[in-house]
């Protein structure tokens, strides 16, 4: 999701439930995206990328759904944990310079034993 | 181990002066980038550079400076032409063009507070 001012969205969800946590990209000639991961104080780490010729990708208890028609991301993370609550980021590259990212400002994801 | 590496990692500088961010790796990567990240707020690219002794404008660019003078090393200079330096600093590096991945392997950053 897209936030307004300083207050991140945030997505709040219990021990072992699925999260899903959503983004809206805003050039429809992006060609590639990708979710990163950033825990505090710390640089972000990627997860997973898709490119737009595909409508999902899954990895390791996480997958991404692509919808260009409504130019919209999302991750979904299965059995969450504790170690899963960070700031989540999509980002969208539209064809400009390998790895010149836009990203979006985050979803922060809190995990409750 | 193969990374990038950013230093310092917290640093204090007083209104006027210039600081410079180091940012070094070890991926044999052509790209390499600064971003500032503000509380609450996405990445915003300031420099990035393609190539040794290359380098371009970002979204964000005023009032700061870099330089690419080896492959490995791409340091940020927070000059006092900056209004609002306080925030935290990434760095990034990428494999570059015709790599077939877009992915971005970040530093662990560096946090400036202007006192």
């Amino acid at each position: 999701g897209e936030s307004v001012g300083l207050h991140l969205p945030t997505l709040s969800v219990q021990e072992g439930d699925n999260s899903i946590i959503n983004c809206a990209y805003s050039n429809s000639a992006s060609d590639y995206f990708i979710w990163y991961k950033q825990e505090s104080g710390k640089g972000p780490q990627f997860i997973i990328d898709i490119r737009s010729n595909m409508d999902k990708r899954q990895g390791q208890r996480v997958t991404v759904l692509l919808n260009k028609t409504v130019k919209h991301l999302s991750l979904q993370i299965a059995a969450t944990q504790p170690g899963d609550s960070a700031v989540y980021f999509c980002a969208e590259n539209y064809g400009g310079s390998q790895g010149n990212l836009i990203f979006g400002k985050g979803t922060k994801l809190s995990v409750k034993p | 181990d193969g990374g990038i590496t950013q230093s310092p990692k917290y640093l204090f500088r007083k209104e006027g002066q210039n600081v410079t961010l180091s940012c070094e790796q070890n991926l044999n990567h052509d790209a390499m980038y600064w971003y500032r990240q503000d509380p609450g707020q996405g990445l915003r690219l300031i420099y990035y550079s393609q190539i040794v002794n290359d380098f371009q404008k970002g979204d964000i660019a005023e009032g700061y400076s870099v330089s690419r003078e080896k492959k490995e090393s791409f340091p940020l200079t927070v000059t006092s032409a900056q209004k609002n330096p306080t925030a935290f600093y990434l760095c990034a590096s990428s494999p570059g063009e015709g790599s077939g991945t877009g992915e971005l392997f970040f530093g662990e950053g560096s946090r400036l507070t202007v006192l």
